[in-house]
């Protein structure tokens, strides 16, 4: 474990579902982030909250929809998706949003699978 | 806008050899250079970084050299074990982390 817990590990989904991921950190940082991961791509920066505000979409489609409701814990609520959003989505928090330089603290994904 | 070049993308290496993976950013403003590894069914775990007021750092076997001059950073890795085997990401920040594409270790036995 390293501080930061994703849940569902794995979740495979149809294209009309409704799910959410959720992590949760409690190593009191201030920042948290969502990431995509694809095969033979680069990490993909989704979203960021810095203080439970939002601060950062990253031209994301509206099928992804990020809630945080405390410094602690995050979402990504999912719905319509499309094959192409088959991935691992990576959960990350850090200090502070990335001022004065600070290492991330990443979980483990959950690998999502849209059938 | 900001940018990580990683290389190389995949390396192979004999058990016991050293392993470098170089990365060049072209934010000068950059400060901090952050190392991850992924090991399969893991998400990128911290492994070593290093501040542009310090030009070289070293864990055990895993070392990190800086040219702020040149805007490099690289990773170096000696008497490779099996266990090192993964993905590794360069990453470079100032007011915002850019991850560079990741290089795939392999080591041979």
């Amino acid at each position: 474990e390293t501080g930061v817990t994703q849940t569902p590990r794995h979740l495979v989904m149809g294209m009309t579902n409704k799910k959410s991921l959720k992590c949760e950190q409690h190593l009191g940082h201030n920042a948290m982030y969502w990431y995509k991961q694809s095969a033979k791509k680069p990490l993909e920066l989704m979203f960021v909250y810095s203080l439970e505000e939002r601060v950062e979409n990253n031209s994301v489609p509206s099928r992804f929809s990020p809630e945080c409701p405390n410094s602690s814990h995050l979402f990504l609520h999912l719905h319509t998706l499309q094959p192409e959003d088959s991935a691992l989505y990576l959960c990350a928090s850090s200090q502070d949003r990335d001022r004065g330089g600070y290492g991330y603290t990443f979980g483990s994904g959950t690998r999502l699978t849209v059938v | 806008g900001e940018n990580v070049e990683q290389h190389p993308s995949t390396l192979s290496v004999q058990e016991g050899d050293s392993a470098v993976i170089k990365c060049t950013y072209s934010d000068s403003a950059s400060n901090y250079f952050p190392w991850y590894k992924q090991e399969l069914g893991k998400g990128p775990q911290l492994i070593i970084d290093i501040r542009s007021n310090v030009g070289e750092k070293k864990d055990q076997r895993i070392a990190v050299t800086l040219n702020k001059t040149a805007k490099h950073f690289s990773l170096h890795i000696t008497e490779t074990q099996p266990e090192d085997s993964a993905v590794y990401f360069c990453a470079a920040s100032y007011d915002k982390i850019i991850f560079g594409k990741g290089t795939r270790l392999h080591i041979l036995p």
